[in-house]
């Protein structure tokens, strides 16, 4: 079965330090993974994805992804984190099985970032 | 602002009743997928429309119902509601319909109450 998994259910910053949110994924064939972030009473936003090619993927607001074929992974990193990243996010995948409409999203990384 | 909108913003009514949750999709795009967020099941894939045709069923009971208009406006219709309903309704709308490169953009939801 296709999925994701988030092992962390929190992470804890300080402001100005560099940040990662993990994501572990298995998938049948190749994997499209996304990111997505959703901030208090608002719906889920779409920061990037890894279709193909770099394995080093640009997003939105600074944010990166690393993917890492050998080790299954692609987690989520900033260089600077800032206060306002505090937020939940979603690691996803493609269902490639059943639907390839279908995103199955992982349990999620609430983000805490500390002045 | 990922320019899907949904309406209404909070539904708050009782156990047995029915309610419909709408979504319009961004200009020009086609599909529309719908999605359930639940402290216990996480987010859920429901199901998803193109272009008035419905594509892809996940995990959706057989006392809620879909449908998308000639508009390309997608109503989800919950009935005979249980205290297990309340959740986050999310719909996100792409352009196309199979293709797992294509991103998805969700709407803020609707928060859904059932007393």
């Amino acid at each position: 079965a296709q999925s994701v998994a988030q092992p962390e259910d929190q992470v804890n910053v300080a402001e100005g330090n560099p940040l990662t949110v993990k994501c572990t994924y298995s998938v049948s064939g190749n994997p499209y993974l996304f990111w997505y972030v959703q901030y208090p009473n608002r719906g889920l936003q779409f920061l990037l994805k890894y279709i193909t090619g770099d394995n080093l993927v640009k997003g939105s607001y600074g944010f990166e992804a690393e993917f890492n074929k050998s080790q299954t992974s692609f987690h989520l990193k900033k260089p600077s984190a800032l206060v306002s990243d505090s937020a939940l996010y979603f690691c996803a995948v493609r269902d490639m099985v059943s639907s390839a409409s279908k995103i199955i999203f992982g349990s999620g990384t609430r983000l805490s970032i500390r002045p | 602002d990922s320019g899907v909108t949904q309406t209404p913003k909070h539904l708050i009514t009782a156990t047995g009743q029915r309610v419909t949750l709408r979504c319009s999709p961004r200009s020009g795009d086609l599909s529309v997928y719908w999605y359930q967020q639940s402290l216990d099941q996480g987010l859920q894939f429901l199901i998803q429309y193109y272009n008035g045709e419905e594509r892809a069923k996940g995990n959706i009971l057989e006392r809620f119902s879909a449908q998308q208009f000639p508009d390309l406006h997608s109503e989800l219709n919950l009935s005979s509601l249980e205290l297990g309903d309340s959740a986050l309704y999310f719909c996100a709308s792409s352009d196309r319909s199979g293709d797992p490169a294509d991103t998805q953009y969700f709407g803020p939801g609707t928060r859904l109450t059932v007393l």
